[in-house]
């Protein structure tokens, strides 16, 4: 399975722009890049994915790299609410696997005023 | 609050008990899974059903057997648990067992004693 590799933890200031690396040097042409967070005392939460162009949505933006080697999440304007884990995820179409979501360490977000 | 919801939220049982996780949803989605996190760590894939038949089991211990009775309801039967079991079960639920968002339930914390 490719890999994904994510800083251990970042911090940000309430209202500004997040910018969530995530690098999977290893992705074939047939992985999807999830991303999903991870609330305190909450079930994981669907993010947002894409497979070769930048995507946007109400919670986040995707911005994938030309050779897909490399994807960033983009939080607009953090709020204390985003605080949370946020996990980058391959999900490979091509293999029959892409049901099985396999979780890295994340990014440990944390938010101040 | 998840459209994915677990019963219960918290369980006590003893190594010698017999109990059962529940999960439930009425989004009428066919794909149903359940995962494991242990305490700072990622959460791990345990079972996947896709419409109602399981497609796929980790090498999980036998002393954990899952059932899907209807596409809505699925169950994680528990017996003869080892401390080291204790976790947080999570339940999701997707469209199809492909690359469709998973939706969490918020989980049941289980303690063996």
């Amino acid at each position: 399975d490719a890999k994904t590799t994510q800083p251990n933890s970042m911090e940000s200031n309430e209202e500004e722009p997040v910018h969530l690396p995530c690098n999977h040097s290893t992705i074939s042409g047939t992985d999807y890049i999830h991303w999903y967070r991870q609330l305190p005392s909450q079930g994981p939460e669907y993010v947002i994915h894409g497979l070769t162009s930048n995507v946007n949505n109400r919670m986040a933006s995707l911005a994938i790299a030309e050779d897909r080697k490399s994807s960033t999440l983009i939080l607009h304007r953090a709020t204390l609410r985003d605080a949370a884990v946020y996990y980058c995820i391959l999900r490979d179409v091509g293999t029959g696997t892409a049901s099985k979501l396999t979780f890295g360490t994340g990014t440990r977000l944390q938010v101040t005023l | 609050d998840t459209e994915v919801t677990q019963t219960p939220k918290h369980l006590v049982m003893g190594m010698t008990n017999k109990k059962s996780l529940k999960c439930e949803q009425h989004m009428g989605h066919r794909a149903m899974y359940w995962y494991k996190q242990k305490a700072k760590k990622p959460p791990e894939l345990m079972f996947v059903y896709s419409y109602e038949k399981l497609s796929i089991n980790e090498s999980v211990p036998s002393r954990f057997s899952p059932e899907c009775p209807n596409s809505s309801l699925l169950n994680l039967h528990l017996h003869a648990l080892q401390p080291e079991d204790s976790a947080l079960y999570l339940c999701a639920s997707s469209q199809d067992p492909g690359t469709q968002p998973q939706h969490f339930g918020d989980g049941t914390r289980l303690s063996i004693l």
